[in-house]
This record gives structure tokens, C-alpha cells and sequence, in this order.
């Protein structure tokens, strides 16, 4: 079993949908947990990040940490077609000589 | 200049050539990181630098050769490249290796003919 594991999509919607993209992991020690945005032929881009449980707002983006379920979640409301990119999560256990996990990325695309 | 820049962003080179990939960053940040990013596929970590000393080389084939002189410049050295190597290089930065968060350039985009 991967550690990470993410749904590449493609997730195609319409300007002004809600979108939820998800990640599953099975390290339990993970407890931060960041989602990053890659535009075509750029480098990722931190999003947002979270530590531990819980949720945290930013605009019209949500992340969410389920830690019993090892479940994460990024919520995107009122999508934009400036939205339409790649969203990769990545995740780590936060101590000394530990590495970021990354996903595979789910790739977004929203149409006007 | 702001973050992390790399350079170049695109480069072909021939499977005999020897070339050089650049990255800086600005953040004053003390860990530096190689990823390769194939379609497709997760991001594959190639190496770590922590104060400059490498720290973690993931099964890195040896026609690939980092040099990290200081905290700010790292350099992703190449020759006798493969086709398979044809990839987006991306270079990114971190306060620590704490699985803190990590800021990436933009990328140099390496084609191998």
C-alpha cells in the first residue's frame, strides 16, 4: 500500500461548483498535512497547510484533516476557471530527518 | 529576485553532453532539495541538503551529481543522460528537514535526445 494515495482525475466542472479533492494516507504519524496548486509547466505552489486536525478557511478554500479516517481534504467553493491546475497534497511527520510525501496530484479543470 | 529561481527553464541536451542545473533561494532557508517530476507520476526525491551536507540520496544514479556550496545555491550536475531522464527538475527549499514546509522554484524543464 502506498503511503499516499490520490485520485489523478482528470475532475472536470463547470465555473462557480464546489470541488472537493481528497487524499487517503496510512502512516498514522503524519500530523501535517499541506495541499500545494501546479499550474502547467510551473512548480507547486504551498496552498495551504495544516497541523494536525481540524479545519482552516482561506477564501474560498477549505482544508480539512480527518486523522481517525487518515483522510484530508481540500474544498474549493465557487470555482474559477483560474482554478483549473493540478493539486498535489503532501504530508510528513514533522521531526528531524523526515521527508514530505507527496501524492500523485489530482488534476483540475473548471470550465466558464 | 524573491524565492526560489532556478535556471535554466527549458534545456535539450544529447546523451553525450555535460550540462548544469542552478537553483537559489532567497527565503534564508537552511535545507535544499532535488525532485524530478515525471507525468504522471508522485514527485521522486532525489537528494537533500542540510547546511549544505547531504543529507539523504535516494538511489540516485551517479550520472547525476549535486554540489550544494552554501546554504542558498544548489547545483544538479548531468552527463551520459538517458532519454528516460527527460523530465521537469524541480529544486525547493524548507527552514529544516522536519518535514517542515517546502517552497519550489519554478523548474527547469530537461529534455534528453
Amino acid at each position: 500500500q502506498k503511503e499516499v494515495e490520490q485520485d489523478p482525475g482528470p475532475l472536470s466542472v463547470p465555473e462557480g461548483a464546489i470541488v472537493s479533492l481528497n487524499c487517503t494516507y496510512s502512516n498514522s504519524a503524519f500530523q501535517y498535512f499541506m495541499w500545494y496548486r501546479q499550474y502547467s509547466r510551473k512548480g507547486p505552489e504551498l496552498l495551504m497547510y495544516t497541523y494536525s486536525s481540524g479545519n482552516k478557511e482561506d477564501g474560498r478554500f477549505t482544508a480539512q484533516v480527518d486523522k481517525s479516517s487518515k483522510y484530508i481534504s481540500l474544498f474549493i467553493r465557487d470555482s474559477q476557471p483560474s482554478d483549473s491546475a493540478t493539486y498535489l497534497c503532501a504530508m510528513s511527520e514533522r521531526q528531524a530527518g523526515t521527508a514530505l510525501i507527496f501524492g500523485k496530484g489530482t488534476t483540475l479543470s473548471v470550465s466558464s | 529576485e524573491t524565492g526560489v529561481t532556478q535556471t535554466p527553464r527549458h534545456l535539450v541536451m544529447g546523451m553525450t553532453n555535460k550540462k548544469s542545473l542552478k537553483c537559489e533561494q532567497h527565503l534564508g532557508h537552511n535545507a535544499m532539495y532535488w525532485y524530478k517530476q515525471s507525468a504522471k507520476k508522485p514527485l521522486e526525491l532525489m537528494f537533500v541538503y542540510n547546511f549544505k551536507e547531504q543529507t539523504e540520496n535516494n538511489s540516485v544514479p551517479s550520472r547525476f551529481s549535486p554540489e550544494c556550496p552554501n546554504s542558498s545555491h544548489l547545483f544538479l550536475h548531468l552527463h551520459t543522460l538517458q532519454p528516460e531522464d527527460s523530465a521537469l527538475y524541480l529544486c525547493a527549499s524548507s527552514q529544516d528537514t522536519r518535514g517542515e514546509t517546502q517552497y519550489f522554484g519554478p523548474g527547469t524543464r530537461l529534455l534528453v535526445l
